[in-house]
């Protein structure tokens, strides 16, 4: 079945400095995809939608500036935590919705675990 | 705006057990509902989902009903199994619009099943 990827998995990094995460759905083309950030023993928040070729939107409270999203095509779409501080820590997954055999599906990422040092 | 409320975890049963997690939401017009699991160290995956009122959603022995007049859609399992442990999560999304596809959660039931 359809599978999305990301990567990578785990990152550490020092404050200051940009971290890029990629999703990739690996058997059907994604026409949306959409960001969540999980905080310790909390639920999903939604960040941001973007569609293929179009500029992402942001949910009320997120930064656009901070956290960049490209979906430049159908298969891949990145995150990008610029000057990531501490606070930015948190578990990132992305969700990717499109189309495979014929029928509308959505499927979410593994995850990827961001620590700040 | 749109919520969901799970009841709170962990939860701990002896397998065979009888499983129910308890779910409402808020939400404006007819959203759809969806209960997804995430199983240690792997992604979300859709568990079941229903789309109007009345239905029922089922997999793997787990069901849930879609209830509009009490604005709920409890997870239920008449056997659990040591391998169901995992966090259950309850999510809605709006139908139709530029919002399809959005989920909004609930917080998430941590569910650990001794043998």
């Amino acid at each position: 079945g359809a599978v999305v990827s990301q990567h990578p998995s785990r990152v550490i990094c020092k404050s200051g400095t940009s971290v890029k995460i990629e999703c990739r759905s690996l058997d059907f083309q994604a026409t949306t995809m959409f960001w969540y950030r999980q905080f310790p023993k909390q639920s999903l928040m939604l960040m941001a939608t973007s569609n293929e070729g179009s500029k992402a939107t942001y949910e009320q409270g997120v930064e656009k500036d901070k956290f960049l999203i490209n979906h430049a095509s159908l298969t891949l779409s990145t995150l990008t935590v610029t000057s990531a501080h501490p606070e930015d820590s948190s578990f990132y997954i992305c969700s990717a919705r499109g189309t495979s055999g014929g029928m509308i599906t959505q499927y979410f990422g593994p995850g990827t675990r961001l620590t700040v040092l | 705006g749109n919520s969901v409320t799970q009841m709170e975890g962990p939860v701990t049963l002896s397998e065979e057990a009888f499983l129910t997690i308890n779910c409402t939401y808020t939400a404006t017009g007819y959203p759809s509902l969806f209960w997804y699991v995430q199983y240690p160290g792997e992604g979300l995956q859709l568990l079941l989902k229903a789309t109007k009122a009345d239905d029922k959603g089922s997999n793997k022995g787990f069901e849930a009903t879609y209830r509009k007049e009490t604005t709920s859609f409890h997870l239920e399992k008449g056997s659990v199994q040591v391998s169901d442990s995992a966090v259950y999560f309850c999510a809605l999304s709006e139908a139709g619009g530029t919002s399809y596809g959005k989920l909004t959660f609930g917080q998430g039931t941590i569910l650990t099943v001794h043998p």
